[in-house]
């Protein structure tokens, strides 16, 4: 069983609406990440929060908005978003170590835009 | 030139085979390699870490050789169950972790 939680586990969403994705972790981990994975093709990486502050964006369009509330829990508010959207959104955590930064993945958000 | 490549397969094996994936990357400067294993429809799972002197975990052995860049998953005694796409992860330093494009295993009875 996954140790990092992620709700809806589905969603479908018309263009004009405004949802939020949540994640949860509660292994201490300081660094969390949102990946969009599309149909047989590996997770991209959108952004990463490291002790709550935002430190990677690759450039993700604005209609997505990542939020950090607390350690703990990471959210990604969709607005405005595009049938390209639907894909499978995946939160991650990790604790930084000297031997790098193996990633634990949620199951994922599976969104459908309409 | 991709980050991160892997042979996309699809690798068709008889169970009790011996199969192996290989993996390059092309930032020098990489610190982290890791194998994950992914189910249909399922999240990515941590399948092992890779180390410059070389890991194994029961039938699974992964290698890194830092000089050519180049990383290796062997799966010893092939079972149904390992029936999955197998990603080829880099850190580059940081928190900038790259997938590959991941290599898809069927093991067939």
């Amino acid at each position: 069983d996954t140790e990092v939680t992620q709700t809806p586990k589905h969603l479908v969403m018309g263009m004009t609406n405004k949802k939020s994705l949540k994640c949860e972790q509660h292994m201490g981990h300081r660094a969390m990440y949102w990946y969009k994975q599309k149909a047989k093709k590996p997770p991209e990486l959108m952004f990463v929060y490291s002790y709550e502050k935002l430190s990677i964006n690759e450039s993700v369009p604005s209609r997505f908005s990542p939020e950090c509330p607390n350690s703990s829990l990471l959210n990604l508010h969709l607005h405005a978003l595009q049938p390209e959207d639907s894909a499978l959104y995946l939160c991650a955590s990790s604790q930084e170590t000297g031997m790098g930064t193996e990633a634990f993945f949620g199951q994922g958000t599976r969104l459908t835009v309409v | 030139r991709k980050e991160v490549e892997q042979d996309p397969g699809p690798f068709n094996v008889p169970e009790g085979a011996t199969v192996a994936f290989n993996c390059t990357y092309s930032n020098s400067a990489s610190q982290s390699f890791f194998w994950y294993r992914q189910d249909c429809r399922k999240e990515p799972k941590l399948l092992m870490s890779v180390y410059s002197s070389g890991n194994e975990d029961g039938r699974f052995t992964a290698q890194l050789n830092r000089a050519s860049q180049y990383i290796s998953l062997l799966i010893r005694d092939s079972k149904l169950s390992d029936s999955a796409t197998y990603l080829c992860v880099v850190n580059g330093g940081g928190f900038k972790t790259i997938f590959g494009a991941g290599t898809r295993l069927f093991v067939k009875a």
